[in-house]
């Protein structure tokens, strides 16, 4: 049962456009989530996230927005930038243990010249 | 200030062996967690301990185990290694763990192949 899904296994961009990177979940006990970035064979490096009192958070080139009775989540970054091509997941965590993630499968972004 | 430290980085492994990961959590961080990344299941959560007790767990065998010392360093240990245990192991540390805000931090991970 995959309470976090990431349907675009891939996604490809060029450099200085919008990057639209999508999250659903099923777990309506789900109150935090996090985007991370990873690299293969490395840890994921935390980049934003949002509580479910919000539905949107801004940081620099990245926004994340959360539309709650959709039950649907969404990383923008702008512009986007090579370095920004790596995997990237979102995670969820219910109320109460902010610890405790559930992972998507990830979005390879790949940003082109 | 330093980020969350794990060692060994690789190691190899002989099925029905043991193995014993550690991490260093970032200073001041009490919560730490340990999760499994394998190409088939993804990220998964192990557990997560929190003032030296197990405070969550997920849905694997009790051959994984783990623990916290007095100074936030965690072990985890995998007895009985199978083939199926080959993984990155990834800690994360954070500062409670319990509310929604407590940004949860990785370390670079542990690679275990079993052989």
């Amino acid at each position: 049962d995959q309470q976090v899904k990431q349907n675009s296994p891939s996604l490809s961009v060029q450099e200085g456009r919008i990057s639209i990177l999508n999250c659903d979940y099923t777990n309506s006990m789900f109150d935090y989530f996090l985007w991370y970035k990873k690299y293969p064979a490395e840890g994921p490096t935390f980049l934003i996230s949002i509580s479910s009192i919000k539905d949107k958070n801004e940081d620099g080139r990245f926004t994340v927005f959360l539309n709650k009775s959709a039950k649907h989540l969404s990383l923008h970054i702008v512009p986007s930038q090579p370095g920004d091509s790596a995997v990237y997941f979102c995670a969820a965590s219910p109320t109460g243990t902010a610890s405790k993630l559930t992972f998507g499968t990830g979005t390879r972004l790949q940003v082109t010249l | 200030k330093a980020g969350v430290t794990q060692t060994p980085r690789y190691l190899i492994k002989t099925r029905g062996q043991q193995v014993t990961l550690s991490c260093s959590p970032i200073s001041g961080h009490r919560s730490v967690s340990w999760y499994q990344q394998t190409p088939g299941q993804g990220l998964q959560f192990l557990f997560e301990y929190f003032s030296e007790t197990q405070r969550n767990k997920g849905n694997f065998p009790g051959r994984f185990s783990g623990r916290q010392f007095s100074n936030s360093r965690s072990e985890m240990n995998v007895s009985t290694l199978e083939l199926g245990d080959s993984a990155l192991y990834l800690c994360a540390s954070s500062l409670a763990g319990t509310t929604a805000g407590n940004t949860i931090y990785f370390g670079e991970g542990s690679w275990l192949t079993v052989v």
